[in-house]
């Protein structure tokens, strides 16, 4: 079965910081990768996902992921924090395109200090 | 356009107490489904659909039921509530051979 590790629990950075959240999957095969965000109080919501057209991925509010077969990573990153990012992070996995069964991992608190 | 709507946001129950949390969405998915989000162990997938009269278990089933008898609505049932049940359940839907999911907003169970 596909799954996601990712590393760090809690990260906190600087306001106007580098953010980097952790994401190693495993899988023999090919994954479908994806970032999702949930805001205190509120559902998760798809920041990006990888579905093999690119190994760079660009998603909403400025964070993008790479795509590393070497490294099975998917590490999520921001150039520069800002106060509205913190949240909690979650990497998942599919087993196959266009499969919503989803393996989420156990998320990463982003907290940014101001 | 209200997305996918859960009810209760809160409910308490003493064990062995029966109860089932509601999910609507009104985006015409096929596929839906019910998580688990317990402090250090992310989401489990408790049960899932993929059309109505379809469902299917998921990673920690024991203990639920669903049933799937239109496209709108995705019911969990807990027919004997135990502690081990406390947590927030989300549920979330997606469009037919479309990875991304839309969640609802929780339901906070706490099982005394």
């Amino acid at each position: 079965a596909q799954s996601v590790t990712q590393l760090g629990s809690h990260v906190s950075v600087s306001e106007g910081a580098l953010v980097l959240l952790r994401c190693n999957y495993s899988s023999s095969v090919p994954p479908y990768l994806f970032w999702y965000v949930q805001y205190p109080n509120q559902g998760l919501q798809l920041l990006l996902k990888y579905t093999s057209a690119a190994t760079l991925v660009k998603g909403i509010n400025g964070f993008e992921a790479e795509f590393k077969k070497s490294e099975t990573s998917f590490h999520l990153t921001k150039p520069s924090a800002h106060m509205s990012d913190a949240a909690e992070y979650f990497c998942a996995v599919s087993d196959d395109f266009g499969n919503e069964k989803l393996t989420f991992g156990t998320g990463t608190r982003l907290t940014i200090i101001p | 356009n209200a997305g996918v709507t859960q009810t209760p946001k809160f409910q308490v129950l003493k064990t062995g107490q029966s109860m089932t949390l509601q999910c609507a969405q009104d985006m015409n998915h096929e596929y839906m489904s019910w998580y688990r989000q317990d402090p250090g162990m992310g989401l489990r997938l408790i049960h899932y659909s993929v059309g109505a009269g379809i469902t299917d278990q998921g990673e920690v089933p024991n203990g639920y039921n669903v049933s799937r008898s239109t496209t709108e609505d995705f019911p969990l049932r807990l027919l004997s509530a135990a502690p081990s049940q406390t947590s927030v359940y989300f549920c979330a839907s997606g469009e037919e051979r479309d990875e991304k999911l839309f969640f609802g907003s929780g339901t906070q169970l706490s099982v005394l």
